[in-house]
């Protein structure tokens, strides 16, 4: 069945370091993967998107990485700041499944100064 | 623009009770899911609404229903409530309803049965 599986679970780095969050998924049709982030008590906010033409996709330090071959997606965090600091979660949209997002666990992101 | 309001906010139920919980998507969105947050099992899919038209379903049970409105809105219920339904309910609504159309989520109603 469907399913995206997300590591690591926490992730601890120094302030100025990168940050690296890597998900699998099992379903080929995917076409579109979203990067969530949510601060505590907070909703999931939508940072990055990458739809399955593209390769990579940069916005200022974030960029997100896809290899549809292997059915891997990568989130990137360079120059890390504390208010990085939260729950990414990967997800992955079934295809012609509109609405329908399978989410991976979600990584805990802390960021030390 | 509002973003997506999802009201109440909190509730608190007794085990068999049943609950009904609100969403307002952005103006404009016609489609509206529904997820469960919890710390075990994370973000799933309940079901997705489209033109009034439940499109998609998750695999949860048949106390899980929901409806979408002429206006979009939305409307979960949930009968005979059990203790593992505590949880954090996220509406999400977008424009296209596309499977890449981005998801703008609520801030959820935290549903806590007792």
């Amino acid at each position: 069945g469907e399913n995206v599986e997300q590591h690591p679970s926490t992730l601890s780095v120094q302030e100025g370091d990168s940050a690296v969050i890597k998900c699998t998924y099992s379903d080929s049709a995917s076409n579109y993967f979203p990067w969530y982030k949510q601060e505590l008590g907070k909703r999931p906010q939508l940072i990055i998107d990458i739809r399955s033409n593209v390769g990579e996709k940069k916005d200022q330090r974030i960029a997100v990485t896809l290899n549809k071959t292997a059915k891997h997606f990568s989130l990137h965090i360079t120059e890390t700041q504390p208010e990085d600091s939260a729950v990414y979660f990967c997800a992955a949209s079934p295809d012609n499944q509109g609405g329908k997002l399978i989410f991976g666990q979600g990584t805990e992101l802390s960021v030390k100064p | 623009k509002a973003g997506v309001t999802q009201t109440p906010r909190y509730l608190i139920k007794t085990r068999g009770q049943q609950v009904t919980l609100s969403c307002s998507p952005i103006s404009g969105h016609r489609s509206v899911s529904w997820y469960q947050q919890t710390p075990g099992q994370g973000l799933q899919f309940l079901f997705e609404y489209f033109s009034e038209t439940q499109r998609n379903k998750g695999n949860f049970p048949g106390r899980f229903s929901g409806r979408q409105f002429s206006n979009s809105r939305s409307e979960m219920n949930v009968s005979t409530l059990e203790l593992g339904d505590s949880a954090l309910y996220l509406c999400a609504s977008s424009l296209a309803g596309t499977g890449s159309s981005p998801l703008h989520f609520g801030n959820g109603t935290r549903l806590t049965v007792t």
